[in-house]
């Protein structure tokens, strides 16, 4: 079957550094994609990774490592604002998107 | 990147009824998605609606409960049919777009069946 783990929930403080990891086994890969989702509202896109590496968006990266089936987003200089859900979300072999349960972000002060 | 507006934003239905969430682009899209999401869980596809076919349901979704229309490209709707509570959920249409195929959605109807 196909699967995506991610930690459920995290807790960080305000102006530090964390670190959300997302592994996958999937029938084939097409592109692994993060979304920030805050409560009651929306996901919004984050960050598109497809080939090994990092890939840098302001206070956001994200990593990907195919061969380990490993991503992880980053955030950097964390603000209360950034306190939502986080959800990983790959896209297999058939196209279709796999996603994660997300992990819910806390952000104390 | 696309906008997306849905209606109604929310509705509190009686059980037994049906309800019609409209989904709204403000550009020509190929691919248009629904989705439910129950609370504090992750997102889970109904359905795949393209114009001019028939949407293409994913496994434990029914045509029969829940009728899909795509009539154009900046348009859909997402019926829920014969509602129970365990249909209390919210429901988010959502479009690809861009070279990447990351989805934009849309702000989502919170559906309460009693």
């Amino acid at each position: 079957g196909q699967n995506i783990d991610q930690p459920t929930e995290m807790t960080a403080t305000e102006g530090a550094i964390v670190q959300i990891n997302c592994t996958y086994q999937t029938s084939g890969f097409n592109g692994l994609f993060w979304y920030q989702q805050h409560a009651g509202e929306a996901p919004t896109f984050l960050s598109y990774n497809v080939l090994d590496g990092l890939e840098e968006k302001g206070r956001f990266s994200s990593f990907l490592s195919r061969s380990k089936g490993y991503s992880y987003l980053l955030l950097k200089e964390l603000q209360m604002k950034d306190s939502a859900s986080y959800l990983c979300a790959v896209r297999d072999s058939n196209y279709q998107l796999i996603w994660g349960a997300g992990t819910k972000l806390i952000i104390k002060p | 990147s696309a906008v997306i507006s849905q209606k109604p934003s929310r509705d509190i239905c009686q059980r037994g009824t049906s309800l019609t969430i409209q989904c709204q682009v403000d550009s020509q899209v190929t691919m248009m998605f629904w989705y439910r999401q129950q609370p504090g869980q992750s997102l889970t596809l109904i359905a795949t609606a393209n114009q001019g076919s028939e949407a293409t349901y994913e496994s434990g979704f029914v045509i029969d409960k829940f009728p899909i229309s795509r009539p154009n490209l900046t348009f859909s709707t997402l019926t829920v049919s014969n509602m129970s509570p365990e249909d209390s959920s919210i429901y988010l249409c959502s479009v690809e777009e861009g070279d990447r195929g990351e989805q934009y959605f849309g702000p989502g109807t919170r559906l309460t069946v009693t």
